[in-house]
């Protein structure tokens, strides 16, 4: 199935780096999401983008919605352990649609 | 509110057994939508529901079926099983589905990990 590309693949880092990610298609999506997930649990939804060009911050999160509608970043500030997992960004191209994932991208944080 | 809620949390099925997933929405959400997760594909769209019917379907064959209740709880039915098949079989709520994109947003349950020996 579609799939979007996401980079990297995986990320080894020191306990307060800063960390950035991102995801890119060869379509246009009306909605990225965010999600983090833990090892043996579903996806958590962190971050929630609806328009073009959006900046939204969560904590030591922000994420982007690419001006282009095909691309999205995330950005953590200052890691801690707990960031340890795996992020998903996700894209849909219209309410009702289904969510078309990437990848993921491991995090390793190191203290 | 309680979140998204799936049973059984794991499961092991031994290949040409079926097997049925259930899954619970957030409370007020209509639409569910099952997805599966494997290491090899990633997280792969099955189907979504919404108010009993099935308005969306992924690529996945015909022993993928699934249906929704009148409270909006939903379960999915896999038949004839393969190794394949194993996998994190996860199920995702939204408030409306189909209507204003934040009202569309997805949650997701724990999900049911599915053994095939």
């Amino acid at each position: 199935g579609q799939q979007l590309n996401q980079s990297p693949q995986s990320m080894f880092i020191q306990e307060g780096e800063d960390v950035s990610m991102n995801c890119t298609s060869s379509s246009i999506f009306n909605t990225w999401l965010w999600y983090k997930q833990d090892p043996g649990e579903g996806p958590v939804l962190l971050i929630a983008l609806y328009k073009a060009g959006e900046l939204t911050s969560n904590g030591r999160l922000t994420a982007q919605f690419g001006i282009t509608r095909k691309d999205s970043f995330l950005n953590i500030s200052a890691s801690i352990p707990s960031d340890v997992g795996i992020y998903f960004c996700a894209g849909q191209s219209q309410a009702g649609t289904a969510l078309i994932f990437g990848k993921g991208t491991t995090l390793s944080v190191s203290s | 509110k309680a979140g998204v809620t799936q049973t059984p949390r794991y499961l092991i099925k031994t290949r040409g057994q079926q097997v049925t997933l259930s899954c619970s929405p957030i409370s007020g959400h209509r639409s569910v939508s099952w997805y599966q997760q494997t290491p090899g594909q990633g997280l792969q769209f099955l189907f979504e529901y919404f108010s009993e019917t099935q308005r969306n379907k992924g690529n996945f064959p015909g022993r993928f079926s699934g249906r929704q209740f009148s409270n909006s709880r939903s379960e999915m039915n896999v038949s004839t099983l393969e190794l394949g098949d194993s996998a994190l079989y996860l199920c995702a709520s939204s408030q409306q589905g189909g209507g204003t994109p934040s009202t569309d947003t997805q949650y997701f349950g724990p999900g049911t990990r599915l053994t095939v020996l």
